[in-house]
């Protein structure tokens, strides 16, 4: 099983819609969780940390499921524009570096 | 400030060749990496370091090396390239204040 796994999709949804993406981890030790964006052949940038309380950041609401081992995303009134591969990454434990394992990302069109 | 900074943008290379990517960051962050993305295998960790003069294994270290002599730069070697690292291989690099890291904009290199 790996470490991190996400749902490649694609997904594609009109605009306006609403799309949610799960990811589940395996190491029930693990600190910090994030979603990060990247475009087609950029670079991952941080779209937000995922708190445990979960959080929202206008139109994106991320949330921690710690007993199933699980984060997830939601885009509300999706535009042209979120079309991407969205990332998740876990920081797996206390003093590991700070390291992230990622997941392979979920691919979202936003169609017109 | 230009963030994180890697060079070359492209290469290709022939099976055997050696090369060296530089890695840059101007952000005076402690903690650095190198990923490699393929395709459905989303971002791996090949080497990392926490501060200057140290370096650690990632996931898949096979066929590289690393050094940082100095906090700013990382540099990632390949000895002998083999077709099986063609990939997309980014760099990133953290503050001690938080989790976020910031990603170079990638060297896309092909092994022939």
């Amino acid at each position: 099983r790996k470490e991190v796994e996400q749902d490649p999709g694609p997904f594609n949804v009109p605009e306006g819609a609403t799309v949610a993406f799960n990811c589940t981890y395996s190491n029930s030790a693990s600190q910090s969780f994030f979603w990060y964006r990247q475009d087609c052949r950029k670079e991952p940038k941080l779209l937000m940390s995922v708190y445990s309380s979960g959080n929202e950041d206008g139109r994106f609401t991320a949330q921690l499921n710690r007993a199933s081992q699980y984060i997830s995303l939601l885009i509300r009134d999706s535009k042209l524009s979120d079309s991407a591969t969205y990332l998740c990454a876990v920081n797996p434990e206390a003093g590991s570096a700070r390291q992230l394992t990622f997941g392979s990302g979920t691919q979202l069109t936003v169609l017109p | 400030n230009a963030g994180v900074t890697q060079t070359p943008k492209f290469r290709v290379l022939k099976t055997g060749q050696s090369m060296t990517l530089l890695c840059a960051q101007d952000m005076n962050h402690e903690y650095m990496y190198w990923y490699r993305q393929d395709p459905g295998m989303g971002l791996r960790l090949i080497h990392y370091s926490v501060g200057e003069g140290t370096t650690a294994k990632g996931e898949v270290p096979d066929g590289y090396n690393v050094s940082r002599l100095k906090k700013q730069n990382f540099l990632l070697g390949l000895e002998s390239a083999a077709p099986s690292q063609t990939s997309v291989y980014f760099c990133a690099s953290l503050g001690v204040s938080n989790y976020e890291q910031y990603f170079g904009p990638g060297t896309r290199l092909t092994v022939t």
